[in-house]
């Protein structure tokens, strides 16, 4: 069975300062993984994604990710962080073979000191 | 063009009655999901639709939820004899491509259930 593990449950970080977000995954095969953040109120939007390929991905928001086999990682991060950034981030494993259903981590949420 | 959208955003419903909850997806879009999102948790995948065909529903909790799709476009979630764990944001997403080709899905906004 597919798992993600976020172990922050909270970050916060100051304005204008590095980030990097953790996702620990379990999966039986190459996985799809990705990374969302959530506003509050809002849908989910995706900020990158991970099929194939260079092990790693920009994606929108100057966010980026690895994709660490080994360590069975694909940790989230921005150099310098802006307030607007402050939101819930969710890391989420799809199944290719499996209806394309995603599983999703409990989240991370990044608060942004001024 | 227009998101996913959701209707209606929040519902509040006495534990025991029947809710419907509508998602209308991208236009044109193959793939539709339900996700599940409890407090404080990420989403957790219900059902998935190819077109109209409702092809995984092994995320559903229990005989009282039913989804539909009749036409392969807009479809409904419905929660009957909802009970206080039902509480929760529903989420849709859609998908331009099948199941097994690389996708992305777009997220509605999601309706916020409560039952009191």
């Amino acid at each position: 069975a597919q798992s993600v593990t976020q172990p922050d449950i909270h970050i916060t970080v100051s304005e204008g300062a590095s980030l990097e977000l953790r996702c620990n995954y379990s999966y039986g095969a190459t996985p799809y993984l990705f990374w969302y953040v959530q506003s509050p109120g809002q849908g989910l939007q995706l900020l990158l994604k991970y099929f194939s390929g260079d092990t790693l991905v920009q994606g929108i928001k100057g966010f980026e990710a690895e994709f660490k086999r080994s360590q069975s990682s694909f940790n989230l991060r921005k150099p310098s962080v802006h307030w607007s950034d402050a939101a819930e981030y969710f890391c989420a494993v799809g199944a290719v073979t499996n209806a394309g259903k995603s599983t999703f981590g409990d989240g991370t949420t990044l608060t942004v000191k001024p | 063009g227009a998101g996913v959208s959701q209707s209606p955003r929040y519902k509040v419903a006495k534990r025991g009655q029947d809710v419907a909850l509508r998602c209308d997806p991208i236009s044109g879009h193959v793939s539709l999901f339900w996700y599940q999102q409890a407090l404080g948790q990420g989403p957790e995948f219900l059902t998935y639709f190819q077109n109209e065909a409702q092809l995984d529903k092994s995320g559903l909790p229990s005989d009282r939820f039913f989804a539909e799709r009749p036409e392969g476009s807009v479809s409904t979630l419905k929660i009957q004899r909802t009970q206080q764990e039902d509480s929760a944001v529903y989420l849709c997403a859609s998908s331009l491509a099948e199941r097994t080709v690389s996708y992305e899905q777009y997220f509605g906004p999601g309706t916020r259930l409560t039952v009191t």
